[in-house]
């Protein structure tokens, strides 16, 4: 059935450092892909997300590239922040459903 | 604007007991989705209703796990003679109309079975 892995973590950055976050998916067809963000005490959030082969999605600094070919989604932020620690889940929902299929998630500490 | 709401945030109960948990979905919104967290892991889904109707329960792990949502805005999951791996956060979702649309998120239900 359909998957997402993701690197476990937890990863551990300075503040400015580059961020890479890697995550594959296996699905049949054209899943939509997405990452979502939880910061502590607080619910699951939509960071960005992304149709189709080739889209980047894009929002607060972070971007990801939907890759066909790679089946990889991977989350990148140039200069993170103390604020962006949280734990950061990458999901796909299968094509035309509607259910979200999420991989086990990846904490980011980030240190002044 | 008010978001998905839940209650209650946490319940105790002991093994074999019945529970409910309430999700109150962004006004309007006919899309809800309940989803499972156990520690450690990414949410797992469980159901999905539009309007009043289950279009998809496939992730319900069982017939001790209903759910319901009868005037197409407050959902309650239901689950009978509660076990231990039942103890999770229980995620509520909801959508404006359905498949494409991003899912907001509740702030959970801590379920713990003793």
């Amino acid at each position: 059935g359909d998957s997402v892995t993701q690197m476990e973590g937890p990863v551990t950055l300075s503040e400015e450092a580059f961020l890479t976050i890697n995550c594959t998916y296996t699905a049949t067809g054209y899943p939509s892909l997405f990452w979502y963000v939880q910061y502590p005490g607080e619910g699951l959030q939509l960071l960005l997300k992304a149709t189709k082969a080739d889209d980047k999605g894009s929002n607060k600094g972070f971007e990801a590239t939907y890759r066909k070919e790679t089946t990889s989604f991977h989350l990148e932020k140039g200069s993170v922040q103390v604020s962006d620690s949280a734990v950061y889940f990458c999901a796909l929902t299968p094509y035309n459903t509607d259910k979200l299929i999420f991989g086990t998630g990846t904490r980011l500490q980030v240190f002044p | 604007g008010a978001g998905v709401s839940q209650t209650p945030s946490n319940k105790v109960t002991e093994k074999g007991k019945y529970v409910e948990l309430r999700c109150d979905p962004i006004s309007g919104h006919t899309a809800l989705y309940w989803y499972r967290q156990s520690l450690g892991q990414g949410p797992e889904f469980l159901i999905y209703f539009q309007g009043t109707g289950a279009a998809d329960d496939s992730g319900l792990p069982n017939d001790r796990f209903f759910a319901v949502r009868p005037e197409g805005s407050v959902s309650t999951l239901k689950i009978q003679r509660t076990e231990r791996g039942d103890s999770a956060v229980y995620l509520c979702a909801s959508s404006p109309s359905g498949v494409g649309e991003t899912q907001y998120f509740g702030p959970g239900t801590r379920l713990l079975v003793l």
